[in-house]
Order: structure tokens, then C-alpha cells, then sequence
């Protein structure tokens, strides 16, 4: 079983619009959570993360925990098509070892 | 300006040789990873580090070591390079504090020909 899980896309979304991203994972143990947005070629790009139950906002972008669930999600408002690019969840397991473990990300496409 | 970097970004080598991936951080972190990754595909975490003199192999099996005889620099070497070992490699850093993510240099693209 992978540590973390993400739908691979193409999520496909109009300019404007809301982006709605999701993730899973299976370590309990795991404490801290991230989006990475990563553009083709590019390294990834640490854009939110969030460690407590609830919402977290940071201008257009809303991160989501349920740890009880074991879910993550992050939402983009009014989607630019600069926003198209692969965006990856990542955990941090701090008791083990502190490793952050990737999922193999969602590409997004904002149309114009 | 703090920040991380990796040298080169890109290098193209014949089977056999002999490279070593530079990787540098001016952010004073003491956690630093190394993560491979092909085109369109995940990250996976293939040596990692505490701090100087410490260093642990990752999740995904790799024949490169490395070292960390300074808190900065974290080198990726491969001894013998194989067609195989064309791939990203990406380099990474980041605090003890656990609100905190890692944060990657540029990446270096690596072409075994």
C-alpha cells in the first residue's frame, strides 16, 4: 500500500473556477501535510501545509485535514490557467525519521 | 538569499563513469534529502540525512551513496553510471519543526548514454 494516494487526473477545470484536489494516507502516525505544485520539468514547489483538523486559507488556496479519515485536500479559487501543473500531497512521518512521502500527484488543466 | 542549490542541472555521461551530484543549502537546515524521478511519475526517496555524519538509505533502492561532511553540502555519487540511472534527481532540505516542508534545489537531470 503506498503512503499517500492521489487521482492522477487530468482534472480539467474552466478559468474561474474552483480546483478541487484530493489525497489520502495510511500512516496514522503522520503529522504534517503539504501541497507541492509542480510545472513540467520544474522541481516541486511547497505551496500550503497544514497539521491541525479544519481549514486553512492562504489567498486563493484552501487546505483541508480530516485525520480521522485520513484525507487531504486542497482548493483552488478562481483558477488561472496558470495554475496548470501537477500538484503533489506530501506527509511527514515525524517519528519516522521525519521522511516526507510524495504522492504521484494530480495534473490540473485551467482552460482559458 | 537562502536557498538550495544543485549542480549541475543538466549532464549527459557514457555508461561507466564516475559522477557525483552537487548539492548545496545556505538555510542552515540540518535535514537533507535526495529523491529520484522519472517524467510523469512520483517521487522517491532514496538517501536522507540528520545532520553531519549521518546518513540513511530511502525507500527505493538505489546504488549511489552519499555523505555529509558539512551541514550544507549533501553529494550524490554513482560509481559507475548505467543506462539505468537516467532519471531527475532531486535535492532537498528542510527543518526539525514539523509545521515546516522540505524545500528542493532545481533538480538535476541525468542522461546515461
Amino acid at each position: 500500500q503506498k503512503e499517500v494516494e492521489q487521482n492522477s487526473g487530468p482534472l480539467s477545470v474552466p478559468e474561474g473556477a474552483i480546483a478541487s484536489l484530493n489525497c489520502t494516507y495510511s500512516d496514522r502516525g503522520s503529522q504534517s501535510f503539504f501541497w507541492y505544485r509542480q510545472y513540467s520539468g520544474k522541481s516541486p514547489e511547497l505551496i500550503m501545509f497544514i497539521y491541525s483538523n479544519g481549514d486553512k486559507e492562504d489567498g486563493r488556496f484552501t487546505a483541508q485535514l480530516n485525520k480521522a479519515s485520513q484525507y487531504v485536500s486542497l482548493l483552488i479559487r478562481d483558477s488561472q490557467p496558470s495554475d496548470s501543473a501537477t500538484y503533489l500531497c506530501a506527509v511527514r512521518q515525524v517519528d519516522n525519521f521525519n521522511k516526507f512521502y510524495f504522492g504521484s500527484g494530480t495534473k490540473l488543466n485551467v482552460k482559458p | 538569499e537562502a536557498d538550495i542549490y544543485q549542480t549541475p542541472r543538466y549532464l549527459v555521461i557514457g555508461t561507466g563513469k564516475k559522477i557525483t551530484l552537487e548539492c548545496s543549502q545556505t538555510m542552515g537546515h540540518d535535514k537533507m534529502y535526495w529523491y529520484q524521478q522519472d517524467p510523469g511519475m512520483e517521487l522517491h526517496l532514496i538517501h536522507y540525512s540528520y545532520g553531519v555524519n549521518s546518513t540513511e538509505k530511502g525507500d527505493l533502492s538505489s546504488e549511489s551513496t552519499v555523505s555529509r561532511i558539512r551541514t550544507e553540502h549533501f553529494p550524490l555519487t554513482l560509481e559507475s553510471a548505467r543506462p539505468s540511472h537516467t532519471s531527475q534527481y532531486l535535492c532537498a532540505s528542510s527543518e526539525w519543526n514539523r509545521g515546516t516542508g522540505a524545500f528542493f534545489g532545481q533538480g538535476t537531470r541525468l542522461t546515461v548514454v
